[in-house]
């Protein structure tokens, strides 16, 4: 039971360039959400899937796309990074009723 | 949602009680009070969480006062390892929901 991975762990970009982040959880959790993380400051909500098929925004959807590919897993896409885009991202996913688990962060540079 | 407010940090030495306070005067009867502490820039983990009543688990005990316009999250032997930003979150528990973050508590347990 590995609970929520993400991959990749690091990554770099220049501006401009487009990547998508993976996020798998093998818990048979309904919901599934993606928060990035800026120094000094807590996690804010990027998107979120409340169940398979069904997305909706957050906090600070603005230059992020997101699939829910099927019940186990939900990518982040970045279609054009910039340097505002550079942060810690977070997966995460809970069931109903439960606390929310979290991944382990893939950090993200753009230069 | 109902707005938190915490400490920015408190210290604590190793071996002791830590009482972290968090007030909310502003939640709703059907929000519930989560804790999360997130070490080192590690994703967050869960603690605990309570409605009404006080609750205790193996990582911590969580006293809600009688009006829920406050709580207390507490570490009964605080160790090293317990270094960490600590958040209390008011949310309403319905499928899909995300948590929002703030700024939470740096505790600093010290030998």
């Amino acid at each position: 039971n590995a609970g929520v991975t993400q991959t990749p762990k690091f990554q770099v970009l220049k501006t401009g360039q487009s990547m998508t982040l993976q996020c798998a959880q093998d818990m048979n959790h309904n919901s599934m959400y993606w928060y990035r993380q800026d120094p000094g400051m807590g996690l804010r909500l990027i998107y979120y899937s409340a169940s398979e098929g069904t997305t909706d925004k957050g906090e600070v959807p603005n230059g992020y796309n997101v699939s829910r590919l099927n019940k186990r897993e939900f990518s982040l896409r970045l279609e054009s990074a910039a340097p505002s885009q550079t942060s810690v991202y977070f997966c995460a996913s809970r069931r109903y009723g439960a606390e929310q688990f979290f991944g382990p962060g893939t950090r993200l540079t753009v230069l | 949602d109902a707005k938190t407010t915490q400490p920015t940090s408190m210290d604590c030495a190793e071996g002791r009680a830590a009482n972290l306070p968090c007030n909310h005067s502003t939640i709703s009867g059907n929000e519930y009070v989560y804790w999360y502490r997130q070490i080192h820039s590690q994703g967050p983990q869960y603690i605990i969480h309570g409605l009404k009543n006080n609750e205790t688990n193996e990582m911590a005990s969580l006293i809600i006062t009688e009006d829920r316009k406050s709580s207390t999250l507490i570490l009964p032997h605080a160790t090293l390892r317990d270094t960490a930003v600590y958040y209390c979150i008011v949310r309403v528990d319905q499928a899909g929901t995300a948590l929002i973050f703030g700024k939470g508590t740096t505790l600093s347990v010290s030998s």
